[in-house]
């Protein structure tokens, strides 16, 4: 596809449920994002990854929290224990290289009851 | 550290009035700026970014927004919105191009 797509785009997980979340960037794109969205917030930063390397994972709230991009390309954000708080929409975003312009998909909306 | 502060969490404006949404950043170092546009359940768009050179940024839509150094600001303008101007705005900066920090955004609302 033309841009990033992320799938589920909804999602509902019972309490103490996992969840995998998954990113596919632009083809060829180096860089990829994870981010968090809270309802009505500004999207806060997870972790980066440049090819397969996971370069900046300070941003992960918890170790219930684990990404991965195993061959460079399509990358997945795995959610063990789900707990209230994690609810939110979940961003993904890839660019060519680094300081270029970053192409966000449309989110993962993640409830957890 | 970095940070993003958006003043204004929603602003109202009459169609084909000019709006101003403002932007300041924090940063010890230089940055890399950006402003990008959230529909409603989209992701979100860019519409402008500043990385050096010309401090007056034109982007997307009839966007611009000038880089002001001294008062750390970068504040988004178009002289006429439209309707479907209504969206979500977020200023975010970036020092190295790996990590974006996000504004908590402006929900911009064009009344007919």
């Amino acid at each position: 596809g033309a841009g990033v797509s992320q799938s589920p785009r909804y999602k509902v997980a019972k309490r103490g449920q996992d969840v995998a979340l998954r990113c596919d960037p632009i083809s060829g794109h180096v860089s990829l994002f994870w981010y968090q969205q809270a309802l009505g917030q500004g999207p806060e930063f997870l972790t980066y990854f440049q090819n397969e390397a996971q370069l900046d994972k300070s941003g992960l709230p918890s170790d219930r929290f684990f990404a991965e991009r195993p061959e460079g390309s399509v990358s997945t954000l795995k959610i063990q224990r789900t707990q209230q708080e994690d609810s939110a929409v979940y961003l993904c975003a890839s660019s060519l290289i680094r300081d270029s312009e970053a192409f966000f998909g449309q989110g993962t909306r993640l409830t957890v009851v | 550290a970095q940070s993003v502060t958006q003043l204004d969490s929603q602003v109202p404006v009459f169609e084909e009035a000019p709006v101003e949404l403002r932007c300041n950043y924090s940063s010890s170092v230089s940055v890399y700026l950006f402003w990008y546009v959230q529909y409603p359940n989209q992701g979100l768009q860019l519409l402008l970014k500043y990385l050096s050179g010309s401090t007056l940024v034109k982007g997307i839509n009839g966007f611009e927004a000038e880089f002001n150094k001294s008062q750390t600001s970068f504040h988004l303008r178009k002289p006429s919105v439209h309707i479907s101007d209504t969206a979500g705005y977020f200023c975010a900066v970036s020092v190295t191009g790996n990590q974006f920090y996000f504004g908590t955004g402006t929900s911009l609302t064009v009344i007919p």
